[in-house]
């Protein structure tokens, strides 16, 4: 079946701008991340979303970053006001949402973003 | 907090000779670990997984990693490397909090020569 897409798989933009890259997760998937891949370093855990619970934000790493799931399905995450630190690419990924066990998440090809 | 070193940003092998991709772990806990494989313009795939069973854990595409508790490592190892094993591995460990929030190292490029 398929798999996690994303799009745009590029994105260019200036910096102050604001930008939303979007996510569609395996369907039937309950549970759905977002990761940065910064140059040089490893993936970066940003926000999990679970059901209809509150999200988990704590990797977010500033107020100008946030994301949503409509529906329980397709994932935004929207950059505001973006930096130039902000460049990298950004990966979401999905799983079944298993509690209290292995769930092993399925990622995306990724969002490449550059802030010029 | 946990977090997990690899050791080298780049290994370069022959094809047909053993790979090995080092992994060291610092958790707190009894740690769950993964190896992932990225592809050029492909999506992160799980190779394998360590989660409290056998040490020795078999994965796809022939790799395995043997959990040592006492060196704190989990080593990712192939007998024998193909041209199709070119890619990014990542060394993961989960979160005590579940198994949702992955913990990733900074990745080891393997470059495979004819």
């Amino acid at each position: 079946g398929a798999g996690v897409s994303q799009s745009p798989s590029n994105k260019v933009t200036e910096k102050g701008k604001d930008v939303e890259l979007r996510c569609d997760p395996i369907s039937g998937h309950t549970a759905l991340y977002w990761y940065r891949q910064s140059l040089g370093q490893g993936l970066e855990f940003l926000i999990y979303f679970q059901g209809n619970s509150a999200p988990d934000k704590s990797g977010l790493p500033s107020d100008r970053f946030s994301a949503e799931r409509t529906g329980g399905s397709v994932s935004t995450l929207t950059i505001q006001r973006t930096q130039q630190e902000d460049s990298a690419v950004y990966l979401c990924a999905s799983s079944r949402g298993a509690s209290g066990m292995f769930d092993e998440q399925f990622f995306g090809p990724g969002t490449r973003l550059t802030v010029l | 907090a946990q977090s997990v070193t690899q050791l080298d940003s780049h290994v370069s092998v022959s094809e047909g000779t053993p790979v090995l991709l080092r992994c060291n772990y610092s958790s707190s806990y009894s740690p769950s670990l993964f190896w992932y494989v990225q592809h050029p313009n492909k999506g992160l795939q799980l190779l394998l997984k360590y989660t409290s069973a056998a040490t020795l854990v078999k994965g796809i595409n022939g790799f395995e990693a043997e959990f040592k508790k006492s060196e704190t490592s989990f080593h990712l190892t192939k007998p024998s490397a193909h041209m199709s094993d070119a890619a990014e591995y990542f060394c993961v460990v989960s979160d005590p909090s579940g198994f949702q929030k992955l913990v990733f190292g900074t990745g080891t490029r393997l470059l495979v020569s004819p």
